[in-house]
């Protein structure tokens, strides 16, 4: 089993729809979550970034992390056909571990307008 | 201020021939890494270096060497390439717990 599980999608929703995008994962010393966005044909570039629990808020992007469930979501609302893209997941423990990210797979989604 | 830069952006080996991809950084990090992006695969860590002269093997360093020059530029090499590297490479630039990546190099090898 993976440490970090990210369902690959592909995603596909309306204009203005609320996206939904999720993690799960393994390890409990997990401290530091992040959401990455890749478009195609370029480099990942860091969304979000929450420390341990709880939600945080970026205009129309809202990350959340439920440690108890080891589950960690990224909602878009209002999507626009801008936020098609690749999701990708990454967290890390506290100390140790070099501070290297546990990469998700990727979420693949695309906006229609 | 570039950010992360990485030279080429696309190159075609033969199998066997050598290269270095090379990147650079002016963020001032002291930390950079390398990754290789395949499908299906996800972002795999090849080498780390924390610190200006310092490097380490991440997950996938079979077939890699790595040269930290100096704070700004960290390069990866291949001797010897193989079909099984082909993919896209990235390099990332980290400050705490965030990465900063390039644009990415585009790598086939025949």
């Amino acid at each position: 089993q993976k440490e970090v599980e990210q369902d690959p999608g592909p995603l596909s929703v309306p204009e203005g729809a609320i996206v939904s995008l999720n993690c799960t994962y393994s390890n409990s010393a997990f401290q530091y979550f992040m959401w990455y966005r890749q478009y195609s044909r370029k480099g990942p570039e860091l969304l979000m970034y929450t420390y341990s629990s709880g939600n945080k808020e970026d205009g129309r992007f809202t990350a959340q992390v439920d440690k108890s469930s080891k589950y960690i979501s990224l909602f878009i609302r209002d999507s626009q056909p801008s936020d098609s893209a690749t999701y990708l997941c990454a967290m890390s423990p506290l100390s140790g571990n070099n501070r290297k990210l546990i990469w998700g797979l990727g979420t693949s989604l695309a906006v229609n307008p | 201020n570039a950010g992360v830069t990485q030279t080429p952006k696309f190159q075609v080996l033969k199998t066997g021939q050598s290269m270095t991809l090379q990147c650079a950084q002016d963020m001032n990090h002291n930390s950079m890494y390398w990754y290789r992006q395949d499908p299906g695969m996800g972002l795999r860590l090849i080498y780390y270096s924390a610190s200006e002269g310092t490097t380490d093997k991440g997950e996938v360093p079979n077939g890699y060497n790595v040269s930290r020059l100096n704070k700004r530029e960290f390069s990866l090499r291949l001797e010897s390439a193989a079909p099984s590297q082909t993919s896209v490479y990235f390099c990332a630039s980290i400050f705490n717990y965030e990465q900063y990546f390039g644009p990415g190099t585009r790598l086939t090898v025949t």
